[in-house]
């Protein structure tokens, strides 16, 4: 099983550029999330999504932006890099039926962008 | 709002040593628990979790018990093994809207022979 999987695993940006990462996810998840991981801060909500055409905030969204236009694919762009989004992104994903396994996400294996 | 704060490493210990990695937080209502684990150059993975007051999470030999008097989830392990180095991640939520998981900084262990 494939699980979550992020394209590309790495990349480096210029100041300016953009860039868009891509999650996809197998398991029939309604739930997706993009966090941002960085030394000593642990891992930061960007976006979210409860289903298919449904994005929303999370704790750092500014400078990103999100869509899910089919539900097993979740995209974050970034439309203007600058060497602040220098990062680990994981995508992660959640069954959303209710009341089942609560907090159990499943996360991909991470995208190491470097904005120079 | 929520928060969720851990011991900072890293932690270093020999291999069969005993493990404790502290974990407090703050949140209303009554949130779910978790620990998550990340091995080198992978996503994390949920090791445990506890849905409410007293609720004892155990997976791979690792236990937290939900404390809310305390308001803590400290993880264990009685006898670490050299696979166990890994960062060891406390984290909150999954009662609003969302499943949203709030997260610690994470703890880095490095266990040696």
């Amino acid at each position: 099983n494939a699980g979550v999987t992020q394209t590309p695993k790495f990349r480096v940006l210029k100041t300016g550029q953009s860039m868009t990462l891509l999650c996809a996810q197998d398991m029939n998840h309604e739930y997706m999330y993009w966090y941002r991981q960085d030394p000593g801060m642990g891992l930061r909500l960007i976006h979210y999504s409860v289903g298919e055409g449904t994005t929303a905030k999370g704790e750092v969204p500014d400078g990103y932006n999100v869509s899910r236009l089919k539900k097993q694919n979740f995209l974050l762009g970034l439309e203007s890099a600058a060497p602040s989004q220098t990062s680990v992104y994981f995508c992660a994903s959640y069954t959303g039926l209710a009341g089942v396994k609560i907090g159990e996400l499943f996360f991909g294996e991470g995208s190491r962008l470097t904005v120079l | 709002g929520d928060s969720v704060t851990q011991m900072e490493g890293p932690v270093t210990l020999s291999e069969e040593a005993f493990l404790t990695i502290n974990c407090t937080y703050t949140a209303t209502g009554y949130p779910s628990l978790f620990w998550y684990v990340q091995y080198p150059g992978e996503g994390l993975q949920l090791l445990l979790k506890a849905t409410k007051a007293d609720d004892k999470g155990s997976n791979k030999g690792f236990e937290a018990t939900y404390r809310k008097e305390t308001t803590s989830f400290h993880l264990e392990k009685g006898s670490v093994q050299v696979s166990d180095s890994a960062v060891y991640f406390c984290a909150l939520g999954g009662q609003r809207g969302g499943n949203k998981l709030t997260f610690g900084t994470g703890t880095q262990l490095k266990v040696e022979l």
